[in-house]
């Protein structure tokens, strides 16, 4: 079966420090992966999907970016964190082979800019 | 630019009552999904509605699409406490295509009570 894993699971850091978050899948191949932001209250937005390594699309611009190394790896990232970057980062595969697209998501990593 | 809207947005049940979550989409989509939250959790896959008139049932739960009305409702019967969590809906924006993205409401914080 299929699992995904994100680290850490809490992170607090100083306004200007970076950032790197970790998701990475286990029991599939060549999914499409994604990373949302879930600000406290409520709704999810959509940061980045990836479908391949190497192949990054940004949703919203801003000072966060992600990369995919490796097949089931994908990066969030940030060279200096805003107050702002606070929220409940999750990342969500889907797999290329369904004829639909079902997200599942990891635990989440939770980020407090202080 | 595709909208995904719930109501309502905080809904209060007495236990052993009925009720009904309401989304409500802006553009065409055949494909839209339910997704539930406990309080600090990550998003758990309730039901994927695939086409017109798809009706997926579980437990005290019941999902259905109307995509003429971009419509869909998630029917609550006989609430029990364990039921309390936030609901969202979300609506994949690629239609066909095998990585497409979706777009959440604003979810529907749920609490049931005695």
């Amino acid at each position: 079966s299929q699992t995904i894993h994100q680290w850490p699971a809490t992170l607090v850091q100083p306004v200007g420090s970076p950032l790197s978050l970790e998701c990475t899948v286990e029991g599939t191949s060549n999914p499409n992966l994604y990373w949302y932001r879930q600000a406290a209250g409520r709704g999810l937005q959509l940061l980045f999907y990836s479908v391949g390594i190497g192949q990054i699309s940004s949703e919203v611009p801003q000072n966060l970016s992600a990369s995919r190394p490796q097949d089931r790896q994908f990066i969030l990232s940030s060279k200096k964190l805003l107050l702002s970057d606070s929220g409940f980062y999750l990342c969500a595969w889907s797999s290329q082979t369904s004829s639909y697209n079902e997200q599942f998501f990891g635990p989440g990593t939770r980020l407090t800019v202080l | 630019e595709l909208k995904v809207e719930q109501n309502p947005l905080f809904l209060s049940m007495q236990e052993g009552k009925n009720y009904t979550i309401y989304c409500n989409y802006s553009t065409t989509s055949d494909r839209l999904y339910w997704y539930r939250q406990d309080p600090g959790k990550s998003l758990e896959s309730l039901f994927v509605l695939l086409s017109n008139g798809a009706v997926k049932q579980e437990g005290r739960l019941m999902a259905s699409l109307d995509t003429k009305a971009r419509l869909s409702t998630l029917h609550i019967t006989a609430a029990v406490h364990d039921l309390s969590a936030t609901y969202f809906c979300a609506v994949d924006r690629a239609g066909g295509t095998s990585y497409g993205k979706l777009t959440f409401g604003q979810g529907t914080i749920l609490t049931v009570h005695p």
